[in-house]
């Protein structure tokens, strides 16, 4: 129950398309749902994150996308750039604990 | 700031021999984490501080593994003996505890090699 799946492993995506990065969990209890972003020989950075009373958060070209009856929630890179080739791992925790159950990541490339 | 600071950033070592890994976090932060990464396991947390004192260590594989956090700006893990099977990059990440959704921020790693 404290898992959260994240599709898919890899994604190749053409410059300028749509990245689209999926999650599932199954502690109703979880209320925070960062993004992170991990560069090659880097530590994971967080990019960007909700919390379950909105269904859509928006920082430039990334979106965080919330279903909260289907548990599930999405992470939208729009007009995708070689620079944003790298690791994003979904996770989750609920108010009040310390840690985070990140997802298994996605190995994201952007071909130019 | 300087960020979350690990040491050494690569370390190759033969098996059996003890390890020992090392973290400063941000100044200011009182929660501490210690993350195993790997291709087939990803992102595992091992364990966590909260004040210096250790919370939860039920990510921590065996008892080879021990992690310390003598003050608030210090921290170690260590592996003795190591095997190759502990061949990973060793995250450390602290945050401001106090809210419950403080940004963890991660140091560059530790790469370890156990031949």
């Amino acid at each position: 129950q404290q898992q959260v799946k994240q599709s898919p492993q890899s994604l190749i995506v053409q410059k300028g398309g749509i990245s689209i990065i999926n999650c599932a969990y199954e502690n109703t209890a979880f209320d925070y749902f960062p993004w992170y972003q991990q560069f090659p020989g880097k530590g994971p950075a967080l990019l960007i994150a909700i919390r379950p009373d909105v269904s859509e958060k928006k920082e430039g070209r990334f979106t965080i996308s919330f279903n909260k009856s289907a548990k599930q929630f999405s992470l939208h890179i729009m007009d995708s750039q070689p620079g944003d080739s790298a690791t994003y791992f979904c996770a989750a925790s609920s108010q009040g604990a310390q840690k985070l159950v990140f997802g298994q990541g996605t190995r994201l490339t952007i071909n130019p | 700031d300087a960020g979350v600071i690990q040491s050494p950033r690569h370390e190759v070592t033969e098996m059996g021999q003890e390890v020992t890994l090392r973290c400063k976090p941000i100044s200011g932060h009182n929660s501490l984490f210690w993350y195993r990464q790997t291709m087939m396991r990803g992102l595992e947390l091992l364990i966590y501080f909260n004040n210096n004192v250790p919370i939860d260590d039920s990510g921590m594989p065996e008892d080879r593994f021990s992690a310390k956090m003598p003050n608030a700006s210090f921290s170690t893990l260590k592996i003795q003996p190591s095997e190759p099977r502990d061949s990973a990059v060793y995250f450390c990440a602290s945050r401001l505890a106090g809210g419950s959704y403080n940004e963890q921020f991660f140091g560059p790693g530790t790469r370890l090699t156990v031949l």
